[in-house]
């Protein structure tokens, strides 16, 4: 059962666009949710996080908004660059429960192109 | 940089013998974790703990164990391996913010090929 869905498996987006990466939760006890990045080879990078308590957290050229009442969040890439071609990870967690554990998506392949 | 070391970075193995992996942190955090990524599969939590010799189970721990005897030091062993174990398996550790450890940071990775 999947808590977790990124459901687009890969995105294209242009150089100096704006890059919108989605995901979708079950679980009515989240609270925190985190975006990673990962490049191949490499370890997830942690990118933005937003508390249940909010609707928006902004990071340089990263927005993260999250609707509660529709289970949602989404990840904004404004300006996209080319370095940021990478998976994206949604991890959700509930802090209430057990130790901060994560549940990961599947993740959606950012692609930026010139 | 959390201070976090994955070794061995690569291995291949052979079917049915035990497999050891460590996960080794400079900076003394409570919480580790391993977890593994397969292809479909994103990050699946294997075995996670939450101080010395006190470790619980993920959701995908059959076949794996794993030791904390150090602060500093979480190895995930496979006991005798098996094919479905290939995988790259990445150890992270757990930063706590307003509870527990709501934020991690994770180590470079380790691939393992199991013929």
């Amino acid at each position: 059962d999947q808590q977790v869905k990124q459901n687009s498996p890969s995105l294209s987006v242009q150089e100096g666009r704006i890059s919108i990466l989605n995901c979708d939760y079950t679980n009515s006890m989240f609270d925190y949710f985190l975006w990673y990045k990962k490049y191949p080879a490499e370890g997830p990078t942690f990118l933005i996080s937003i508390s249940s308590i909010k609707d928006k957290n902004e990071d340089g050229r990263f927005t993260v908004f999250l609707n509660k009442s529709a289970k949602h969040l989404s990840l904004h890439i404004v300006p996209s660059q080319p370095g940021d071609s990478a998976v994206y990870f949604c991890a959700p967690c509930d802090r209430g429960s057990t130790l901060g554990r994560l549940y990961f998506g599947r993740g959606t392949q950012l692609t930026v192109w010139p | 940089d959390a201070g976090i070391t994955q070794s061995p970075r690569h291995k291949v193995t052979e079917t049915g013998t035990p497999v050891t992996l460590r996960c080794h942190q400079t900076e003394n955090h409570r919480y580790m974790y391993w977890y593994r990524q397969d292809p479909g599969h994103g990050l699946r939590l294997i075995h996670y703990s939450y101080g010395v010799k006190d470790t619980d189970k993920g959701e995908v721990s059959d076949g794996y164990s794993v030791s904390r005897s150090k602060t500093e030091d979480f190895l995930l062993t496979l006991e005798s391996a098996t094919s479905s174990q290939t995988s790259v398996y990445f150890c992270a550790i757990g930063i706590a913010g307003l509870a527990v450890a709501d934020t991690q940071y994770f180590g470079p990775g380790t691939r393992l090929t199991v013929l």
